[in-house]
Protein backbone atom coordinates (compact mmCIF):
# COMPACT_ATOMS: atom_id res chain seq x y z
CA UNK A 1 0.00 0.00 0.00
CA UNK A 2 1.15 3.64 -0.95
CA UNK A 3 0.61 6.27 1.55
CA UNK A 4 0.50 9.83 0.79
CA UNK A 5 0.96 12.59 3.51
CA UNK A 6 0.57 16.30 2.73
CA UNK A 7 2.28 18.86 5.45
CA UNK A 8 3.10 22.44 5.48
CA UNK A 9 1.78 25.43 7.50
CA UNK A 10 -2.05 26.25 7.94
CA UNK A 11 -2.41 29.42 7.87
CA UNK A 12 -0.32 32.06 5.67
CA UNK A 13 -0.68 35.75 5.42
CA UNK A 14 -1.50 37.57 2.25
CA UNK A 15 0.76 37.85 -0.18
CA UNK A 16 3.77 35.49 1.16
CA UNK A 17 4.92 32.59 -0.53
CA UNK A 18 3.12 29.05 0.37
CA UNK A 19 4.74 25.51 0.20
CA UNK A 20 3.28 22.56 0.87
CA UNK A 21 5.18 18.81 1.03
CA UNK A 22 3.73 15.73 -0.37
CA UNK A 23 5.35 12.20 1.42
CA UNK A 24 5.25 8.96 -0.45
CA UNK A 25 6.01 6.28 1.94
CA UNK A 26 4.90 2.58 1.89
CA UNK A 27 5.02 0.07 -1.21
CA UNK A 28 7.22 1.66 -4.15
CA UNK A 29 5.67 2.68 -7.41
CA UNK A 30 5.74 -0.18 -9.43
CA UNK A 31 5.09 1.88 -12.80
CA UNK A 32 7.65 4.67 -14.57
CA UNK A 33 4.83 6.46 -16.04
CA UNK A 34 2.75 7.99 -13.13
CA UNK A 35 2.86 11.49 -12.27
CA UNK A 36 2.60 13.40 -9.28
CA UNK A 37 -0.57 15.96 -8.93
CA UNK A 38 -1.81 18.63 -6.79
CA UNK A 39 -5.67 19.54 -6.75
CA UNK A 40 -7.38 21.92 -4.65
CA UNK A 41 -11.13 22.69 -2.78
CA UNK A 42 -11.97 26.28 -1.92
CA UNK A 43 -14.28 26.03 1.00
CA UNK A 44 -17.88 24.66 -0.30
CA UNK A 45 -16.78 24.45 -3.76
CA UNK A 46 -15.66 21.52 -6.02
CA UNK A 47 -12.22 20.29 -6.85
CA UNK A 48 -9.69 22.07 -8.81
CA UNK A 49 -6.82 20.41 -10.57
CA UNK A 50 -3.68 22.33 -10.12
CA UNK A 51 -1.09 20.51 -12.12
CA UNK A 52 0.79 17.46 -12.86
CA UNK A 53 4.26 15.59 -12.68
CA UNK A 54 5.76 13.09 -15.00
CA UNK A 55 8.09 10.70 -13.29
CA UNK A 56 9.11 10.61 -16.97
CA UNK A 57 9.89 14.12 -16.99
CA UNK A 58 6.92 16.88 -18.08
CA UNK A 59 4.81 19.38 -16.42
CA UNK A 60 1.75 20.60 -16.82
CA UNK A 61 -0.26 23.72 -14.98
CA UNK A 62 -3.37 24.77 -15.06
CA UNK A 63 -3.02 27.54 -17.50
CA UNK A 64 -5.85 29.58 -15.47
CA UNK A 65 -4.48 29.97 -11.97
CA UNK A 66 -1.43 31.94 -14.29
CA UNK A 67 2.13 31.27 -13.38
CA UNK A 68 2.01 31.45 -9.36
CA UNK A 69 2.12 27.54 -8.72
CA UNK A 70 5.66 25.42 -9.14
CA UNK A 71 5.74 21.82 -8.52
CA UNK A 72 9.17 19.64 -7.83
CA UNK A 73 10.53 16.67 -6.67
CA UNK A 74 13.36 15.78 -4.75
CA UNK A 75 15.76 13.33 -5.90
CA UNK A 76 14.93 10.28 -3.99
CA UNK A 77 11.19 10.56 -5.68
CA UNK A 78 9.83 10.67 -1.68
CA UNK A 79 8.98 13.40 -1.38
CA UNK A 80 6.84 16.47 -4.12
CA UNK A 81 6.68 19.88 -3.66
CA UNK A 82 4.13 22.58 -4.68
CA UNK A 83 4.79 26.19 -4.42
CA UNK A 84 2.30 29.26 -4.59
CA UNK A 85 3.49 32.99 -4.54
CA UNK A 86 1.80 35.73 -3.92
CA UNK A 87 -0.92 34.16 -2.43
CA UNK A 88 -4.83 35.56 -1.51
CA UNK A 89 -8.07 34.96 0.27
CA UNK A 90 -8.84 32.88 -2.72
CA UNK A 91 -6.31 30.50 -2.17
CA UNK A 92 -7.75 29.38 0.86
CA UNK A 93 -8.61 25.50 0.26
CA UNK A 94 -7.96 22.09 1.42
CA UNK A 95 -4.72 20.93 -0.90
CA UNK A 96 -4.70 17.25 -2.21
CA UNK A 97 -1.85 15.58 -3.50
CA UNK A 98 -2.08 12.36 -5.71
CA UNK A 99 -0.02 9.58 -7.34
CA UNK A 100 -1.68 8.55 -9.98
CA UNK A 101 -0.91 6.70 -13.18
CA UNK A 102 -3.13 6.67 -16.54
CA UNK A 103 -1.61 3.07 -17.66
CA UNK A 104 -2.83 1.25 -15.18
CA UNK A 105 -4.53 0.92 -11.53
CA UNK A 106 -2.75 3.07 -9.84
CA UNK A 107 -4.31 6.04 -7.82
CA UNK A 108 -2.99 7.36 -4.77
CA UNK A 109 -4.59 10.70 -2.57
CA UNK A 110 -2.91 12.15 0.57
CA UNK A 111 -6.05 13.16 2.84
CA UNK A 112 -5.05 16.80 2.15
CA UNK A 113 -4.54 19.92 4.19
CA UNK A 114 -6.39 22.97 4.81
CA UNK A 115 -4.81 26.09 4.03
CA UNK A 116 -6.01 29.44 5.25
CA UNK A 117 -4.99 32.47 3.74
CA UNK A 118 -5.43 35.26 6.39
CA UNK A 119 -3.68 38.48 8.14
CA UNK B 1 -11.92 23.79 -24.29
CA UNK B 2 -14.04 22.56 -21.53
CA UNK B 3 -15.26 19.61 -19.66
CA UNK B 4 -19.17 19.77 -19.19
CA UNK B 5 -20.49 17.48 -17.06
CA UNK B 6 -24.27 16.87 -16.45
CA UNK B 7 -26.09 17.12 -14.40
CA UNK B 8 -24.87 19.22 -11.91
CA UNK B 9 -27.20 17.47 -9.04
CA UNK B 10 -28.34 14.23 -9.68
CA UNK B 11 -31.08 12.94 -7.04
CA UNK B 12 -31.69 9.08 -7.00
CA UNK B 13 -33.70 6.44 -5.20
CA UNK B 14 -31.17 3.35 -3.17
CA UNK B 15 -31.23 0.60 -5.70
CA UNK B 16 -32.17 2.21 -8.73
CA UNK B 17 -29.37 3.00 -11.78
CA UNK B 18 -28.17 6.22 -12.30
CA UNK B 19 -25.85 8.26 -14.89
CA UNK B 20 -23.42 10.99 -14.97
CA UNK B 21 -22.36 12.56 -18.32
CA UNK B 22 -19.00 14.32 -19.58
CA UNK B 23 -18.87 15.83 -22.63
CA UNK B 24 -16.36 18.17 -24.72
CA UNK B 25 -16.37 20.06 -27.87
CA UNK B 26 -12.47 18.37 -28.94
CA UNK B 27 -11.62 14.94 -29.91
CA UNK B 28 -10.10 13.13 -26.56
CA UNK B 29 -8.37 10.53 -28.34
CA UNK B 30 -4.91 10.70 -27.57
CA UNK B 31 -2.02 10.68 -30.31
CA UNK B 32 -0.97 6.64 -28.74
CA UNK B 33 -4.67 5.90 -29.69
CA UNK B 34 -5.83 5.72 -26.16
CA UNK B 35 -8.03 7.86 -24.46
CA UNK B 36 -7.21 8.90 -21.09
CA UNK B 37 -10.65 9.59 -19.73
CA UNK B 38 -11.51 8.83 -15.88
CA UNK B 39 -13.65 9.22 -12.79
CA UNK B 40 -13.42 9.76 -9.62
CA UNK B 41 -15.76 9.98 -6.55
CA UNK B 42 -15.46 12.21 -3.44
CA UNK B 43 -17.49 10.98 -0.37
CA UNK B 44 -18.51 13.90 2.35
CA UNK B 45 -15.20 14.59 4.29
CA UNK B 46 -13.17 12.45 2.40
CA UNK B 47 -10.43 12.82 0.07
CA UNK B 48 -11.19 12.09 -3.78
CA UNK B 49 -10.76 8.20 -4.99
CA UNK B 50 -10.20 7.30 -8.70
CA UNK B 51 -13.17 4.98 -9.58
CA UNK B 52 -12.22 4.77 -13.49
CA UNK B 53 -9.49 4.93 -16.23
CA UNK B 54 -9.51 4.54 -19.59
CA UNK B 55 -12.82 5.20 -19.88
CA UNK B 56 -14.05 2.05 -18.43
CA UNK B 57 -10.96 0.23 -16.52
CA UNK B 58 -12.13 0.01 -12.68
CA UNK B 59 -9.14 0.65 -10.01
CA UNK B 60 -8.61 -1.45 -7.48
CA UNK B 61 -11.51 -2.46 -5.45
CA UNK B 62 -14.15 -0.53 -6.91
CA UNK B 63 -17.47 -2.59 -7.55
CA UNK B 64 -18.74 -3.52 -10.66
CA UNK B 65 -21.52 -1.52 -10.18
CA UNK B 66 -19.48 1.10 -11.46
CA UNK B 67 -19.11 1.32 -15.25
CA UNK B 68 -17.63 3.82 -17.76
CA UNK B 69 -18.61 3.87 -21.48
CA UNK B 70 -18.13 6.70 -24.42
CA UNK B 71 -15.92 7.88 -26.83
CA UNK B 72 -13.91 10.84 -28.62
CA UNK B 73 -16.35 13.32 -26.80
CA UNK B 74 -18.75 11.82 -25.04
CA UNK B 75 -18.70 9.66 -21.88
CA UNK B 76 -21.02 8.21 -19.34
CA UNK B 77 -20.52 6.99 -15.69
CA UNK B 78 -23.03 4.43 -14.48
CA UNK B 79 -24.21 3.13 -11.68
CA UNK B 80 -26.19 -0.11 -11.80
CA UNK B 81 -27.82 0.15 -8.94
CA UNK B 82 -27.03 3.42 -6.19
CA UNK B 83 -26.16 2.10 -2.63
CA UNK B 84 -26.19 4.70 0.29
CA UNK B 85 -22.22 4.63 -0.23
CA UNK B 86 -22.16 6.04 -2.95
CA UNK B 87 -23.20 9.53 -2.19
CA UNK B 88 -20.51 12.27 -2.68
CA UNK B 89 -19.54 14.21 -5.87
CA UNK B 90 -18.04 12.89 -8.74
CA UNK B 91 -15.87 14.03 -11.52
CA UNK B 92 -14.48 13.40 -14.83
CA UNK B 93 -11.04 14.10 -15.81
CA UNK B 94 -9.24 13.93 -19.19
CA UNK B 95 -6.02 13.34 -18.62
CA UNK B 96 -4.27 14.15 -21.80
CA UNK B 97 -5.59 17.92 -21.70
CA UNK B 98 -5.89 17.79 -18.18
CA UNK B 99 -9.62 19.20 -18.23
CA UNK B 100 -11.53 18.46 -15.03
CA UNK B 101 -15.36 18.28 -15.14
CA UNK B 102 -17.48 20.41 -12.84
CA UNK B 103 -18.24 17.54 -10.57
CA UNK B 104 -21.81 16.10 -10.60
CA UNK B 105 -23.43 15.68 -6.65
CA UNK B 106 -25.18 12.53 -6.49
CA UNK B 107 -27.85 12.54 -3.28
CA UNK B 108 -30.64 11.06 -1.94
CA UNK B 109 -34.08 11.93 -3.56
Amino acid sequence: QVHLQESGPGLVKPSETLSLTCTVSGDSIRTTSFYWGWFRQPPGRGLEWIGSLYYSGGAFYNSSLKSRFTMSVDASKTQFFLTLSSVTAADTAVYYCEVGDFWSATDYWGRGIQVTVSS
Amino acid sequence: FVMTQSPLSLPVTLGQPASISCRTSQDLVNTDGITYLSWYQQRPGQSPRRLLYQVSKRDSGVPDRFSGSGSVTEFTLRISRVEAEDLGVYYCLQGTYWLLGQGTRLEIK
